[in-house]
């Protein structure tokens, strides 16, 4: 059974904090992504990579920079959180050069 | 930019009714159009997704109807019931850069009534 994992369901920080998520998966997928859903907006791609130590950006990468230093783990990394970065972040991953893929369940992150 | 277009963002259907959702694009490279499914506290799931190359597919309950000249497609839920209530996505995606890229539409929150 295929998985992708976030290491928080929810997380409140301060504004100005540094803010890391986490994702694993479990299925050798060479392609990971950050999206954050908000609504009305539906999903928009922050961070993409295609390899390890490759990152690209999405189409919202401002306020946000990525780490993949394995193959099954793909953080995501708010230098400073600001209040209009509250939101759902989500994770996928895919094996083929396809954005379409498996997501994990999310992390609904709030900041203060 | 919004490149596809959603709609309705909200939607009631009697159990054993017909949810039907709308999606319209501008992009013409735009080259294979996936269904999401989302149900609360869980990940986007692909649900169904189609070719520009056909007109319709058909998985179970659920059917796309795609109009290339239009640019519009849609999902159809036949005999909805309650477990279908979620949110779905409409998505389209095209090659750039050397990467597939997917365009997400903003969401359609389904709720099936007894």
């Amino acid at each position: 059974d295929v998985k992708v994992t976030q290491s928080s369901r929810y997380l409140v920080k301060r504004t100005g904090e540094k803010v890391f998520l986490e994702c694993v998966q479990d299925m050798d997928h060479e392609n990971m992504f950050w999206y954050r859903q908000d609504p009305g907006l539906g999903l928009r791609l922050i961070y993409f990579s295609y390899d390890v130590k490759m990152k690209e950006k999405g189409d919202i990468p401002e306020g946000y920079s990525v780490s993949r230093e394995k193959k099954e783990r793909f953080s995501l990394i708010l230098e400073s959180a600001s209040t209009n970065q509250t939101s759902m972040y989500l994770c996928a991953s895919s094996g083929s050069r396809a954005s379409t893929g498996f997501f994990g369940p999310g992390t609904r992150l709030t900041v203060l | 930019q919004q490149q596809v277009k959603q709609s309705p963002q909200s939607l009631i259907v009697q159990k054993g009714g017909i949810s039907i959702i709308n999606c319209a694009y501008e992009n013409t490279a735009f080259d294979y159009f996936p269904w999401y499914q989302q149900f609360p506290g869980k990940g986007p799931a692909l649900l169904i997704a189609i070719r520009p190359d056909v007109s319709e597919k058909k998985e179970g309950r659920f059917t796309i109807s795609f109009n290339k000249s239009a640019k519009q497609f849609s999902l159809h839920i036949m005999d909805s019931q309650p477990g279908d209530s979620a949110t779905y996505f409409c998505a389209a995606t095209h090659y750039s850069g050397g990467y597939q890229k997917v365009t997400f539409g903003t969401g359609t929150k389904l709720q099936v009534i007894p």
